[in-house]
């Protein structure tokens, strides 16, 4: 059963420039959400999705940021116009659809961006 | 506000010493709790996780973890650190009223392991 899958691994782009980060959960998880680890900090929530919906978005910077999961196909986290602040880790965790939403969160090893 | 406190920042041990991580939180009631290990360039790997009964809790790599509720801890333990123990390690909780499981984090502990 292979884990979480991040890619890319490495991103880099220009301000300005839109980046794409893509997240497929572990095999028969419907819940993810997405993280952020900004240099020398903790992660941040950013966003909780389940299949075709936004459950909590509450972390997610207003201008910019979107994040989906569609029915077919991995999560997508879209930053428009990134901008040199924007670097950072960005991790995705999924959990399986458990009665119990606090059910144990898998990570998936990171997409680390670098805006020049 | 809801918050997780790791107040080492960076901490050295020799290689066979014990080790304790140490971790607050600030919760209106008690939450899930949770320790991560992060090695350098990677995702990050539960090691333990505390939700009720005992609050002596048994991890993976002879991790260990006790959850005190007088003091708002949940102090990560380890008798005999390996070197390949050096990494990064988080403290996290989960709301047990939260309806959406989001993790909130602490500000991470590095360990370094001396030969």
């Amino acid at each position: 059963n292979a884990g979480v899958m991040q890619n890319p691994r490495h991103l880099v782009r220009r301000r300005g420039q839109e980046a794409r980060l893509r997240c497929s959960p572990m095999k028969g998880h419907s819940h993810v959400y997405w993280y952020r680890q900004l240099p020398e900090e903790g992660l941040k929530f950013m966003v909780y999705l389940q299949k075709e919906n936004i459950i909590d978005e509450s972390g997610m910077p207003k201008e910019r940021f979107s994040a989906e999961f569609p029915k077919e196909g991995p999560s997508i986290l879209r930053i428009q116009q990134v901008v040199r602040g924007d670097s950072a880790a960005y991790f995705c965790a999924s959990s399986p659809p458990v009665v119990h939403v606090q059910e144990t969160q898998y990570f998936g090893p990171g997409t680390r961006l670098l805006v020049l | 506000a809801q918050s997780v406190t790791q107040p080492d920042i960076h901490i050295t041990v020799s290689e066979g010493a014990s080790l304790e991580l140490r971790c607050n939180y600030s919760y209106g009631a008690t939450p899930y709790l949770f320790w991560y290990v992060q090695s350098p360039g990677q995702g990050l790997q539960l090691l333990l996780k505390y939700f009720s009964g005992d609050t002596l809790v048994q991890g993976i790599k002879g991790f260990e973890a006790e959850f005190k509720r007088s003091q708002s801890s949940f102090n990560l333990r380890k008798p005999s650190v390996h070197w390949s123990d050096a990494a990064e390690y988080f403290c996290a909780v989960c709301s047990r009223s939260s309806n959406t499981g989001k993790l909130i984090f602490g500000q991470g502990t590095t360990l370094q392991v001396k030969p």
